[in-house]
């Protein structure tokens, strides 16, 4: 089946950029997501990027996609300490619409 | 309401007891769904429901799991003679359409602990 993996942590101070990395499996993906999960709320979709695309920018962030490696990653320039949360990596494929298949987060820490 | 609501936001249960678990979707989404997070671990999909059509429950891990949804209103959850790997965060999530472009809107979670 689909699989995404993370690092499950990422450490940078304050004003660095923060680069955090997922790899997938699924060769169907279509739509590749990045989402937020601040401490005690849901997830947030931040951005998305379809998969004939290499780059996205939207504001802060930068979503590169490698289709040959099956790699993303999201960018975030000028880290700030309000970007402290998890970051998942998620996937859809060709397949279904209802099955997106979520990464194990990556915990974000920005020190001030 | 503005957003995805859960109820309660955190439950503790004994081993054996039943419970259940609210979600209010955004009004007007026709999708909705339900996804388990274990701690450290990535969102496990549970069941999907768009509209009046049969659900999608490939993903409930047990008989001990159902959920049901009224139309396009709240959905609930029910996990019957609870274990203590039922603890988790339990996520709703809705959508305002299916296609390949959807988007979803999670809730707040609801944090099961199974004592």
């Amino acid at each position: 089946g689909e699989d995404v993996e993370q690092s499950l942590f990422l450490s940078v101070r304050e004003g660095d950029s923060s680069v955090i990395n997922c790899t997938y499996t699924d060769s169907s993906s279509t739509y590749l997501y990045w989402y937020k999960q601040e401490p005690g709320a849901g997830l947030q979709l931040l951005t998305y990027i379809f998969s004939n695309m290499d780059m996205k920018q939207d504001q802060r962030l930068t979503v590169l996609l490698n289709k040959k490696d099956k790699h993303l990653s999201l960018r975030i320039a000028d880290t700030q300490t309000g970007d402290s949360a998890i970051y998942f990596c998620a996937e859809r494929n060709s397949g279904g619409y209802q099955k997106v298949t979520f990464g194990t987060g990556t915990k974000l820490q920005v020190i001030p | 309401g503005a957003g995805v609501s859960q109820s309660p936001s955190n439950k503790v249960t004994e081993k054996g007891k039943d419970v259940e678990l609210r979600c209010d979707p955004i009004s007007g989404h026709t999708a909705l769904y339900w996804y388990r997070q274990r701690l450290g671990q990535g969102l496990e999909f549970l069941i999907y429901f768009q509209g009046n059509s049969a659900p999608d429950k490939s993903g409930l891990p047990s008989d001990r799991f159902s959920a049901e949804r009224t139309g396009e209103s709240v959905s609930t959850l029910t996990i019957q003679r609870t274990q203590q790997e039922d603890s988790a965060v339990y996520l709703c999530a809705s959508s305002p359409t299916t296609g390949i472009q959807e988007t979803q809107y999670f809730g707040p979670g609801t944090r099961l602990l199974v004592l």
